[in-house]
């Protein structure tokens, strides 16, 4: 079973340029995350979406931009690289609100910005 | 604000107990879950508690006090794949999940 399959897994960005990281999910989950993980801290959410269409802010999203166009997307666009953003990005996806619902995370995006 | 405390480090030795503390303030509660992350991994789930009470699954117990704020995971007969970071998250009034920084547990033989 794949679960949750997020691309890149490793990418140096320049400052000023842009990329998307790639989540896709093969569970029928509803709802899907965008974390971020820097060292020594939690997990801060970024976006998550309760189904396709429908997206939301979460904590941290200045920077960040998501759709969901289908069930089982979930990009995650950076527009304007900053070195901020050097973090480690997780994906992740629920199949209802997390209350009770286990979370199902990918693989982790290691992403630095010079 | 909300906040979710645990302790940064701990270590243990191999054959052992330990036990891994959180503690948390939060804009109400709608459950707590324990995960566990490798390093240079993603975080795997360990265990769910919403209710009062103790939790046990294998060599894992979970336990919460909602009255206190309180849980603890419960690692017995430790083993050097152990070693890794324990996270806690609470769920929040708004089915947001909060996020302990995690307990790096360091085994030794």
């Amino acid at each position: 079973n794949a679960g949750v399959t997020q691309t890149p897994k490793f990418r140096i960005l320049k400052i000023g340029q842009s990329m998307t990281l790639q989540c896709t999910q093969d569970m029928n989950h509803n709802y899907m995350y965008w974390y971020r993980q820097d060292p020594g801290m939690g997990l801060k959410l970024i976006y998550y979406s309760v189904g396709a269409g429908i997206t939301d802010k979460g904590e941290v999203p200045n920077g960040y931009n998501v759709s969901r166009s289908t069930t089982e997307d979930f990009p995650l666009r950076l527009e304007l690289a900053a070195p901020s953003q050097t973090s480690v990005y997780f994906c992740a996806s629920s199949y209802e609100a997390t209350s009770g619902n286990t979370i199902y995370f990918g693989e982790g995006s290691w992403l630095t910005v010079v | 604000g909300q906040n979710i405390d645990q302790p940064t480090e701990m270590t243990a030795t191999e054959g052992a107990i330990v036990q891994i503390n959180c503690t948390y303030q939060t804009s109400g509660f709608n459950g707590l879950f324990w995960y566990q992350q490798h390093a240079g991994e993603a975080p795997t789930f360990l265990s769910y508690n919403v209710l009062d009470g103790l939790e046990e699954k294998g060599r894992f117990s979970s336990f919460l006090s909602r009255s206190k704020g309180y849980s603890y995971l419960l690692l017995k007969e430790l083993q050097m794949k152990d070693s890794a970071s324990y996270l806690c998250a609470v769920t929040d009034s708004n089915y947001q999940l909060i996020w302990g920084a995690g307990t790096k547990l360091i085994i030794k033989p």
